[in-house]
């Protein structure tokens, strides 16, 4: 099982460039979350999505755009990128209700110059 | 006030020590606390929880809540050198998981 993966690692975008970080699972889970991390300032939950076909604001959605497409895969999207967006961003799933138990994808950097 | 707050370190300790990194909070409503490690450009995995008041040891980790004075530890017996990483603390309020800043570990030879 490959768990979480991300894609793309890197990026680097100019202000008002938009992009789709793609998320997906392997591991049949109901729940999948979208997460940035900053330094000083943690993880910090951007949406996420409870079950296929739902999806709710975390504490950071401005900015952000998600899309569940399948139980599989859950994408995160900057229509307009700014340089506060550089960030570090995770994706994690989990099989939902008590969510304690998230595994964490690898993460991808992306640098909005 | 963040709902759960964590000194940033870094800590650096020699192999061996006893190492307590602690948390506090500030949400009554958490009903579980868990305990992420992150290895240097890695994603957060899971290390430990622990329901809302009491112990739960594992191997040479021990985790640790009081709840009558919001204070969330753990503790790491025998320390060694691939222990060093960020330790994330976080509560759980209903279906979200709500991290502190982390804490930055190094355990020198």
């Amino acid at each position: 099982n490959a768990g979480v993966t991300q894609t793309p690692k890197f990026q680097v975008l100019k202000t008002g460039q938009s992009m789709t970080l793609q998320c997906a699972q392997d591991m049949n889970h109901n729940s999948m979350y979208w997460y940035r991390q900053d330094p000083g300032m943690g993880l910090r939950l951007i949406y996420y999505s409870a079950s296929e076909g739902t999806t709710d604001k975390g504490e950071v959605p401005n900015g952000y755009n998600v899309s569940r497409l399948n139980k599989r895969e859950f994408s995160l999207r900057l229509e307009s990128a700014a340089p506060s967006q550089t960030s570090v961003y995770f994706c994690a799933s989990s099989t939902g209700g008590v969510s304690y138990e998230q595994y964490f994808g690898p993460g991808t950097r992306l640098t909005v110059t | 006030q963040k709902e759960v707050e964590q000194d940033p370190g870094p800590l650096s300790v020699p192999e061996g020590a006893i190492v307590s990194l602690n948390c506090t909070y500030s949400n009554s409503a958490f009903q579980y606390f868990m305990w992420y490690r992150q290895y240097s450009r890695k994603g957060p995995e899971l290390l430990m929880y622990t329901y809302s008041s009491g112990n739960k040891e594992d191997g040479r980790f021990t985790a640790q809540v009081d709840k009558s004075s919001k204070y969330i530890s753990l503790f790491i017996r025998d320390s060694q050198p691939s222990d060093s990483a960020t330790y994330l603390c976080a509560g759980v309020n209903t279906d979200k998981l709500i991290f502190g800043t982390g804490t930055r570990l190094q355990v020198f030879p």
